[in-house]
C-alpha cells in the first residue's frame, strides 16, 4: 500500500489561468473524495467518486471547478480561470468500501495535498 | 444541519500528562465520528473512528476517544503526551441520517496540540 499521492505538491499560478490537480487512491480503492482546505479551517467537501461515477458535489463547486475519474482510478480536478479565493490546500482522499459490508463504514485515507497560490 | 465543534483553538500540555482534545456535533441522526491528525504541510492523517458499540475507541499511537450520546461529544484522549504528538487535529462526522449527503465528513475547525517538553 503505497498510500494516496496527489501531484503536484505546489502549484503557484496568475489569476485567470487554468490549473489541473491529479490524485492517484490507494490501489483498488474504489471511493475518491476531494476536499478544499483554508488557513485556518478544516477540510470542506468538494465532491466524491465512486468508481467513475460522480456521485455528489457541493456548492462549493462553482462552474469553473470541474472533476474526473474517467477509469474509475486516478482523478483529476480542474479549476479554470483562477481567482486569489482559489488559494488553498486541496486535498484527495481515498477509501474502499466492502461488497455486503456495513454501509457506510468506510474509512477515508488522504493524500498530501496541493497547496495551489493564485497570485 | 450537520455540524462539527473544536471549541478549543489550542491545547497546550506538558509532556508525560493527560491530554483531552474536545469534540461536539450535531447530525440528525446516527453519526460516525473520526480523528485525524495533519502535521505541517502534510495531509490528514487517520487516528481513529466510532461506529456503533463501545464507547471507548482505541485508535492509533496510543490515542483513544470516547463516544458521549447524550453530551453529543466525542473527545480525544491520551494518557501520557509526547513531545511528538504537537499536531493539528481535526474532528469530523459523517451523517447517517435518511436523506443526508451520504459520502461527505464535516470537519471541526481543527485544535492545535502542543506538547512542551
Amino acid at each position: 500500500d503505497t498510500g494516496v499521492s496527489q501531484d503536484p505538491r505546489h502549484k503557484i499560478t496568475k489569476r485567470g489561468q487554468n490549473v489541473t490537480f491529479r490524485c492517484d487512491p490507494i490501489s483498488e480503492h474504489n471511493r475518491l473524495y476531494w476536499y478544499r482546505q483554508t488557513l485556518g479551517q478544516g477540510p470542506e467537501f468538494l465532491t466524491y467518486f465512486q468508481n467513475e461515477a460522480q456521485l455528489e458535489k457541493s456548492r462549493l463547486l462553482s462552474d469553473r471547478f470541474s472533476a474526473e475519474r474517467p477509469k474509475g482510478s486516478f482523478s483529476t480536478l480542474e479549476i479554470q480561470r483562477t481567482e486569489q479565493g482559489d488559494s488553498a490546500m486541496y486535498l484527495c482522499a481515498s477509501s474502499s468500501l466492502l461488497a455486503g459490508g456495513p454501509l457506510l463504514t468506510d474509512t477515508q485515507y488522504f493524500g498530501p495535498g496541493t497547496r495551489l497560490t493564485v497570485l | 444541519a450537520q455540524s462539527v465543534a473544536q471549541p478549543e483553538d489550542q491545547v497546550n500540555v506538558a509532556e508525560g500528562n493527560p491530554l483531552t482534545v474536545k469534540c461536539t456535533y450535531s447530525v440528525s441522526g446516527n453519526p460516525y465520528l473520526f480523528w485525524y491528525v495533519q502535521y505541517p504541510n502534510r495531509g490528514l492523517q487517520f487516528l481513529l473512528k466510532y461506529i456503533t458499540g463501545d464507547n471507548l475507541v482505541k485508535g492509533s499511537y496510543g490515542f483513544e476517544a470516547e463516544f458521549n450520546k447524550s453530551q453529543t461529544s466525542f473527545h480525544l484522549k491520551k494518557p501520557s503526551a509526547l513531545v511528538s504528538d504537537s499536531a493539528l487535529y481535526f474532528c469530523a462526522v459523517r451523517d447517517m441520517s435518511r436523506g443526508s449527503t451520504l459520502g461527505r465528513l464535516y470537519f471541526g475547525r481543527g485544535t492545535q496540540l502542543t506538547v512542551w517538553p
